[in-house]
């Protein structure tokens, strides 16, 4: 079946422009994770959805960062008022349950200029 | 949030070598996850430990997860230039526990 699916799969955004990220989890999966990865280091805990329900947001870096799932399924990530510090992978996940295999998505490579 | 540390960081060497990486806390873990991630795809599960002690084999790769639930290795026999990545291992916690990756241990295989 189809994995976890992220696009676009490059963006490049100007200092100061929104971006918007989105996640297509496995259908059925029940949470859903995002992960920030910098260049040669492992990925960085974002936030935590369990169906449309956000249960963990600890890990966005500032409150530029907002992420949503009002359906339990997709999920979009938003950088308002990108910084160069902001250029990473973002990776999403998704899980049939809390604590259990993630599968992961390729990642959306953002740079921004 | 717990810590993970992995070692090394870095290991290049030779096709047909035998080599063990490391995860690392002063935390006891309920259980702990290794996954390898290539270049442009996001990580792949390769593994979950669950009891203090356990051994798991995957073809030539064996991880094993400490007595007191503290750490983790993998071995890998006879390495192949396809075992080349990036491994992690990640503390897949619940609730408050957050999340906790490694920064991994990039490994390079050479023909």
């Amino acid at each position: 079946g189809a994995g976890v699916s992220q696009s676009p799969r490059y963006k490049v955004a100007k200092r100061g422009q929104d971006v918007a990220l989105r996640c297509d989890p496995i259908s059925g999966h029940v949470s859903l994770f995002w992960y920030q990865q910098a260049l040669g280091q492992g990925p960085e805990f974002l936030t935590y959805f369990q169906n449309e329900a956000q249960l963990d947001k600890s890990g966005l870096p500032s409150d530029r960062f907002f992420a949503e799932r009002p359906e339990g399924s997709v999920s979009t990530l938003k950088i308002q008022r990108t910084q160069q510090e902001d250029s990473a992978v973002y990776l999403c996940a998704s899980s049939p349950m809390e604590r259990y295999e993630q599968y992961f998505g390729p990642g959306t490579r953002l740079t921004v200029t | 949030t717990q810590l993970l540390e992995q070692s090394p960081q870095f290991l290049s060497i030779q096709e047909g070598e035998n080599l063990t990486v490391y995860c690392n806390s002063s935390s006891v873990f309920s259980s702990l996850q290794w996954y390898r991630q290539e270049p442009g795809e996001g990580p792949v599960l390769l593994v979950t430990v669950v009891t203090g002690g356990e051994v798991k084999k995957l073809k030539r790769l064996t991880f094993q997860f400490g007595d007191a639930r503290k750490d983790s290795s993998l071995h890998i026999t006879a390495a192949q230039p396809g075992d080349t990545g990036l491994y992690l291992c990640l503390y897949p916690g619940g609730g408050a526990d957050g999340l906790t990756f490694g920064k991994g241990t990039h490994l390079i295989i050479q023909p």
